[in-house]
Parts: structure tokens; C-alpha cells; sequence
């Protein structure tokens, strides 16, 4: 069955543009979780969405970031006038379970933001 | 609040050897414990996991065993292959909907 999707895989971005980060998660998962990977770095938690709503921001490191789910599937993460120390690997992961539940994230392959 | 500390890379071994990536982490409560590797070119994949004290996790040869009294969750291995060359990262959740807090990763090498 198809994986966590997310597009585009590479992005390129002059500073002060805008960009929309897009991810597919596997239909069905109720968990949404954006991450943001530096070069050489484990992945940084972002924000998390239960279905559509959005439970935690407490990653986003400014409010350029916002992030999506409108309709409790698809997922959107947008960083506006953006900076070199915005790029980073960004990746999406969905998990099957909800709140309460700590049921297995799959990550999906990511999207390379370089901001020159 | 939370962290994991695991072993710089990269660790360089030849086919056969035996695999240690030290990980030790640091929490409030009981938090989850795993491992995950990335491929190259590849996204993170779960490799293994443990839920509570004691607990070992074990797939494709390797295994971890959570320790609450070193807050460890050392990845091992008896022979390494030259596929198993990837990334590991460890990490951990202790909140009800899962978020991960990841160390740094640690890449490994092996060579014929």
C-alpha cells in the first residue's frame, strides 16, 4: 500500500520567498507530526495534528512557519519570508492512533529546502 | 525536558563484526524507547522498540534492551552486513500522542 508521500523532494527558494510544503499521509492515520531535520541532526518535532486540529506548535521557531490540515487528511506547512537557517530536511510522519495512543509513526521520504 | 545522547559516527566496521551504538536519554515518567535508520536516500524507518522497563526489542538480528536504572537503550548487533550501512537514530516519546525526540544519529559503515 502507498507510504507517507510528500512533495516536492527538493525545493529551492531565494530569501524573503514563500513556500508550501505539502504531505500525503496513509489514509486512515489520525496523526499528523511535521519535523524539521538540520544537516547532520536528528530530527526536531514541529507541530502535531489529531484528524484536523492542530494540538501542538510548541516546535515552530517563529510564526513565518504555519502549518495545515483542513480537512483532517492532507497537510500543508508553509514558512513565509523565508531565511537560510530554514533549510533543512522537512519531514511528515502519520501514525494510525490518536491521543493517548503511541502507536508507530511512518515517516514519509521528506522535502529538501535550500533558501540561498 | 527530554533528550537523547547517542555515539558520534561514524562507526566504521568490516562485514561480520559486532555492533554496539551507545544511546542514553533523559525524561520525565516512562517514556517509550526506540530505534529507528535511515537508508540511504530513504526516509526513517522503525527498526525496533521498547515500551516500558526491561522490555527488549528486537528485529532484522538487532536488539535493545531498555534500562531504567542507566536510562539506556543500547543498539546491538552480533554481525553486521554491508546492507546494514545506514544512519540510527534513538529516540523517545513520553507524551500521550507520540511526538519523538531524536539524538543526533550515528552512521554506520560497513565495508566487505
Amino acid at each position: 500500500g502507498a507510504g507517507v508521500s510528500q512533495s516536492p523532494r527538493y525545493k529551492v527558494a531565494k530569501r524573503g520567498q514563500d513556500v508550501a510544503l505539502r504531505c500525503d499521509p496513509i489514509s486512515g492515520h489520525v496523526s499528523l507530526f511535521w519535523y524539521q531535520q538540520a544537516l547532520g541532526q536528528g530530527p526536531e518535532f514541529l507541530t502535531y495534528f489529531q484528524n484536523e486540529a492542530q494540538l501542538d506548535k510548541s516546535g515552530l521557531p517563529s510564526d513565518r512557519f504555519f502549518a495545515e490540515r483542513p480537512e483532517g487528511s492532507v497537510s500543508t506547512l508553509k514558512i513565509q519570508r523565508t531565511q537560510q537557517e530554514d533549510s533543512a530536511v522537512y519531514l511528515c510522519a502519520s501514525s494510525l492512533t490518536g491521543a493517548s495512543g503511541k502507536g508507530e509513526q511512518f515517516f514519509g521520504p521528506g522535502t529538501r529546502l535550500t533558501v540561498l | 525536558g527530554n533528550s537523547v545522547t547517542q555515539m558520534e559516527g561514524p562507526v566504521t566496521l568490516s562485514e561480520e563484526a559486532f555492533l554496539t551504538i551507545n544511546c542514553t536519554y533523559t525524561a520525565t515518567g516512562y517514556p517509550s524507547l526506540f530505534w529507528y535508520v535511515q537508508y540511504p536516500g530513504e526516509g526513517l524507518q522503525l527498526l525496533l522498540k521498547a515500551t516500558k522497563a526491561d522490555d527488549k526489542g528486537s528485529n532484522k538480528g538487532f536488539e535493545a534492551t531498555y534500562r531504567k536504572e542507566t536510562t539506556s537503550f543500547h543498539l546491538e548487533k552480533g554481525s553486521v552486513q554491508v546492507s546494514d550501512s545506514a544512519v540510527y537514530f534513538c529516540a523517545l516519546s513520553d507524551r500521550g500522542y507520540s511526538t519523538l525526540t531524536f539524538g543526533k544519529g550515528t552512521m554506520l559503515l560497513v565495508s566487505p
